[in-house]
């Protein structure tokens, strides 16, 4: 299985920050890599597809970028409704799997 | 408007059964791969299960091979998941999910599923 090791698992930032999470496959995925925002309580948000595609409505302050094991999620200039965990996602093979997720927390 | 609504949650014991629906509409249901996604409580997200829009192709976690079995009806815009077998680690919020250029697109709400005695 392709595991997928993501960092940090907490983040604290300002209103205006810009924010960074990284993703680590264990082994190398073709640009399948997909972002999630979730909120407490409700389901997963599709953010970045395909690595880098942001998805339709989705605000342009987040942005993905990467290649081979390494992918990244960059939220500029974060906002008080980007307060959520945040998860990565491979979906290049079988089993698919997640990161274990980012709590980002803005002060 | 496009909408993805689980239901068939609920409590049973450990060894029992449970079957989950994924009710679909406002999209062309039998054109897209569908999936199912779990969260333990305070956890993250662990997925479970694919098919393919005609059914013919069907994968599934080690953790519920054997035990779960996915399903489609596309003549009334419906997934399932029949769940045997059950134990107490598959307590969890149950999600369909779906497939789109890599990614899970939509999401229902979701159903809880707690197995105990």
């Amino acid at each position: 299985d392709i595991q997928m090791t993501q960092s940090p698992s907490f983040v604290s930032a300002s209103v205006g920050d810009r924010v960074i999470i990284t993703c680590r496959a264990s082994r190398v995925i073709n640009n399948c890599f997909a972002w999630y925002q979730q909120k407490p309580g409700k389901a997963p948000k599709l953010l970045i597809y395909y690595t880098s595609n942001l998805q339709s409505g989705v605000p342009s302050r987040f942005s993905g970028s990467g290649s081979g094991t390494d992918i990244t999620l960059t939220i500029t200039s974060l906002q008080p409704e980007d307060s959520a965990t945040y998860y990565c996602h491979q979906g290049n093979t079988f089993p698919w799997t997640f990161g274990q997720g980012t709590k980002v927390e803005v002060k | 408007e496009v909408h993805l609504v689980e239901s068939g949650g609920g409590l049973v014991q450990p060894g029992g059964s449970l079957r989950l629906s994924c009710a679909a509409s406002g999209f062309t249901f039998s054109a897209y791969s569908m999936n199912w996604v779990r969260q333990a409580p305070g956890k993250g997200l662990e997925w479970l299960s694919y098919i393919v829009g005609p059914s013919t192709t069907i994968y599934y976690a080690d953790s519920v091979k054997g035990r779960f079995t996915i399903f489609r009806d596309n003549a009334k815009n419906s997934l399932y998941l029949q769940m045997n077998s059950l134990r107490a680690e598959d307590t969890a919020m149950y999600y369909c999910a779906r497939d789109h250029n890599y990614g899970f697109d939509m999401w229902g709400q979701g159903t809880m599923v707690t197995v105990s005695s």
